[in-house]
């Protein structure tokens, strides 16, 4: 079975200019989850979607958005780009069985870089 | 919102040693996970603990979900050059299971 796959990984981008970032989880997984990974703050949760609905929502502002579609393959938006959203973005995906075996699947996440 | 704390955060062994490290929080998790990254890389499941008390193996992996639901350990036996990389804890609750809580993580560096 193929694993979460995310696409581009890598990015450069300008201060100012918007990204979107895909993710394609693993087949029969219904939930996808966001994360940002930087030095300084580790990893933290952005969102998750799950049948194409944002579920869960972390505390990042709203310049951060994404969406899911009917194949559960979920897109990651990030407008007017800041300095400090250079980060590894990854993205996870889990069955989301409403409890037990909820594990999270990550990918190999994205390199953006702002200059 | 809830936070884990994850000790200790690097350390440096001799192949062969044994390794433990720890994760605990100031609330109740229904789901531990660990995960290892190697650089570049998204973290990899190595483990999932789902049950207080809760004791499970993965080859030279062992973790545990402490009884209090607010801790858990993972040990690593006979340590060798792989598993050199990036340890992290992660915490799951069953009301917000689309989002885990992570720890800082435990860089282990294994000297050959």
């Amino acid at each position: 079975k193929a694993g979460v796959t995310q696409t581009p990984r890598y990015l450069i981008k300008t201060r100012g200019q918007q990204v979107t970032l895909s993710c394609s989880p693993i087949s029969g997984h219904r939930s996808v989850s966001w994360y940002q990974q930087t030095p300084g703050q580790g990893l933290q949760f952005l969102f998750e979607y799950f049948s194409e609905t944002q579920r869960n929502k972390g505390n990042f502002p709203g310049r951060f958005s994404g969406r899911q579609f009917s194949n559960s393959r979920s897109e990651m938006n990030v407008s007017t780009l800041e300095l400090g959203d250079s980060a590894l973005y990854l993205c996870a995906s889990s069955r989301r069985s409403g409890g037990v075996n909820n594990e999270q699947f990550f990918g190999p996440g994205t390199r953006l870089t702002v200059l | 919102g809830q936070q884990l704390n994850q000790s200790p955060q690097s350390m440096f062994i001799q192949e062969g040693e044994d390794v433990s490290m720890n994760c605990t929080s100031s609330s109740i998790f229904n789901t531990w996970l660990w995960y290892k990254q190697d650089p570049g890389e998204g973290p990899v499941l190595l483990i999932a603990l789902y049950k207080a008390g809760e004791l499970t193996s993965n080859g030279r992996l062992t973790a545990q979900f402490g009884i209090t639901r607010k801790d858990s350990f993972l040990n690593i036996s006979a340590s060798i050059p792989s598993d050199v990389g990036i340890y992290f804890c992660a915490g799951q609750l069953f009301t917000n299971a689309g989002k885990s809580t992570f720890g800082d993580g435990t860089t282990l560096t294994v000297k050959p």
